[in-house]
This record gives structure tokens, sequence and C-alpha cells, in this order.
């Protein structure tokens, strides 16, 4: 079955230092991976995504994430946090029986001045 | 371009009310998802439509809920009756086709079941 989990509940970093949101998935063939961000009372909003290339695929708001095939992960990052990027984080997969988004639980991230 | 729109942006009801959700999503995206999400949760798919037809309801509690998508373009979600359970933010989205290449989100509907 195919899945996508989020390790941490929650992470805390100082502004200013790198942040890393953790990612798995499982799926049958290739990978279709997303990450949204949601902001208090706000919908998803589209970070970036993963279909084929480059490991490295760089968002919105100076985030990228790193594609992992051999330990099948998808981790957001960003090199120096800022207390606006404090926000809920969602990373997907897509179902490739029938293209839907597969969900994690979310990581909730909290940037300390 | 202009976004996904919904509204009412909150409600309050009893259960055994009734409710219902409307959303408006971006010019030319076919295809339009309803998704529950429950505080701490992430986003369950409730219901999926190609223009104005459902691909999907499998998830969809069809005893309480209805949704259509007429003329292909604005959508309406229902409840009745609701249930304390139903207590949730409902997401709208569009893609321009259904191969979930990245979905729009509108603000969603905070919906409250007292």
């Amino acid at each position: 079955a195919q899945s996508v989990a989020q390790p941490e509940d929650q992470v805390n970093v100082a502004e200013g230092n790198p942040l890393t949101v953790k990612c798995t998935y499982s799926v049958s063939g290739n990978p279709y991976l997303f990450w949204y961000v949601q902001y208090p009372n706000r919908g998803l909003q589209f970070l970036l995504k993963y279909i084929t290339g480059d490991n490295l695929v760089k968002g919105s708001y100076g985030f990228e994430a790193e594609f992992n095939k051999s330990q099948t992960s998808f981790h957001l990052k960003k090199p120096s946090a800022l207390v606006s990027d404090s926000a809920l984080y969602f990373c997907a997969v897509r179902d490739d029986s029938n293209y839907q988004l597969i969900w994690g639980a979310g990581t909730k991230l909290i940037i300390k001045p | 371009e202009a976004g996904v729109a919904q509204s009412p942006r909150y409600k309050i009801i009893e259960k055994r009310q009734s409710v219902a959700f409307w959303c408006n999503p971006i010019s030319g995206h076919a295809t339009l998802y309803w998704y529950q999400q429950i505080l701490g949760q992430g986003p369950k798919l409730l219901i999926q439509f190609q223009n104005n037809g459902v691909v999907d309801d499998s998830q969809l509690p069809k005893d309480r809920f209805s949704a259509e998508r007429l003329k292909g373009v604005d959508s309406t979600l229902k409840i009745q009756p609701a249930k304390l359970e139903d207590s949730a933010v409902y997401l709208c989205a569009s893609s321009l086709v259904g191969t979930a290449i990245e979905q729009y989100f509108g603000p969603g509907t905070r919906l409250t079941v007292t």
C-alpha cells in the first residue's frame, strides 16, 4: 500500500538556523512527491514538487527538498529559518492507482526568535 | 489569477441542522476536490469531480453528505443532518487535470457543530 509518513509532530528551530522537516514515503512505482504549507486559518499552499530529474527541488519562500530514492525520503529544508516560517507542513505522495494525493499527518514547525 | 474561493469562512450550527458550503475553483481547472480536515490531521478526500462528473466519492458519507458541481464550475457541499463529529475545516481544491499535478486550495470553511 502506498503511504507517506511524517515522523515528527513538531519541530522547533531558532531563527536563522537551518531547518529540516522529514518525510518518508512508500509507493509501488516512481514517486510524485509534494510539500504544502498551512498557515493558521488558511488553506494549504503548494510549496514544491518532485516528479523527475534533479534530486534537489527548489520551491517557494526559499524552501527546498531533497529526494532520496534509496532512503525513500523527501525532506523539506531551508538554510536559514524565519519566524514567519512557523506553520503546519504537509508532505504528500501521488497514489498511482487513482492519481489522488496521500497526505502525511503534518508537522508543526515553530521558529523561535 | 484569482485563487480558489470558498464561502462562508466560518459556520456554527447545532447538531441535526443542515449546512452548505460553496466553492469556485480557479478558472479553467477541470478537477475539483472537497476535503475534510480535522484539527491536527491531514486532509481527507471526500469527493473528486472531473468537470461536472464524479470521479471518486468513496469516502463521502452519503447518508448525510452530498455534493454537486453543476456546469462544471462552481460546487456545493451539503451536510444534512450535521453531527458533532462533522466539526472540521472543509477545503476545496482544484487542479488543471486529475493527475494530481499540484492542487490549489481555497481558504477553507471552519464548521463547528454544537
